[in-house]
């Protein structure tokens, strides 16, 4: 059974550019949720997904921000307009159904803006 | 959720029992302890959690005191591939209520 996978591992943009993070929860899992780490800093929510619908998006940034999860495909975490200040890693994690205690984690997408 | 306080750092020897505490003096009678740690540069990885009773699973034993109020995160043969940074998170297990809540847990180094 694979792990939450996500894409791209690494991802640099320019100022102004668009970011789309990619996350595939573990198969069975229907819950998402997405967390960033800044450097040298702890990991912070940012929003709960399950399958279309955003549950809590209490952490999220109110402008540019913007996250899915479709009922075919990948979740994704998009970031419009970057700036260098999002420059983190940015984990993916997921949970089965009726087991939400336990949140499995991807490996990260380190986003670099110059 | 309670907030957690945990020691900035801590060492140990290779092949002697870890012992990880945390303060959670202020938490309620529905929280749970959990248990992640992240090894550098990876995502952090589930590790145990519970409510009152002792845990124990592969990787590691969860003790709670009888008032609730502290935990010990025990490894008992703790290894290289050990030393990561360890967090304790306080958390009711409630529909909408999902996130977990990071604080700057306890950097483990595990000396040769």
């Amino acid at each position: 059974n694979a792990g939450v996978m996500q894409n791209p591992r690494h991802l640099v943009r320019r100022r102004g550019q668009e970011a789309r993070l990619r996350c595939s929860p573990m198969k069975g899992h229907s819950h998402v949720y997405w967390y960033r780490q800044l450097p040298e800093e702890g990991l912070k929510f940012m929003v709960y997904l399950q399958k279309e619908n955003i549950i809590d998006e209490s952490g999220m940034p109110k402008e540019r921000f913007s996250a899915e999860f479709p009922k075919e495909g990948p979740s994704i975490l998009r970031i419009q307009q970057v700036v260098r200040g999002d420059s983190a890693a940015y984990f993916c994690a997921s949970s089965p159904p009726g087991r939400r205690e336990t949140q499995y984690f991807g490996p990260g997408t380190r986003l670099l803006v110059l | 959720d309670a907030k957690t306080t945990q020691p900035t750092s801590m060492d140990c020897a290779e092949g002697r029992a870890a012992n990880l505490p945390c303060n959670h003096s202020t938490i309620s009678g529905n929280e749970y302890v959990y248990w992640y740690r992240q090894i550098h540069s990876q995502g952090p990885q589930y590790i145990i959690h519970g409510l009152k009773n002792n845990e124990t699973n592969e990787m590691a034993s969860l003790i709670i005191t009888e008032d609730r109020k502290s935990s010990t995160l025990i490894l008992p043969h703790a290894t290289l591939r050990d030393t990561a940074v360890y967090y304790c998170i306080v958390r009711v297990d409630d529909f909408g209520n999902e996130k977990l809540t990071f604080g700057t847990g306890t950097r483990l180094t595990i000396i040769p």
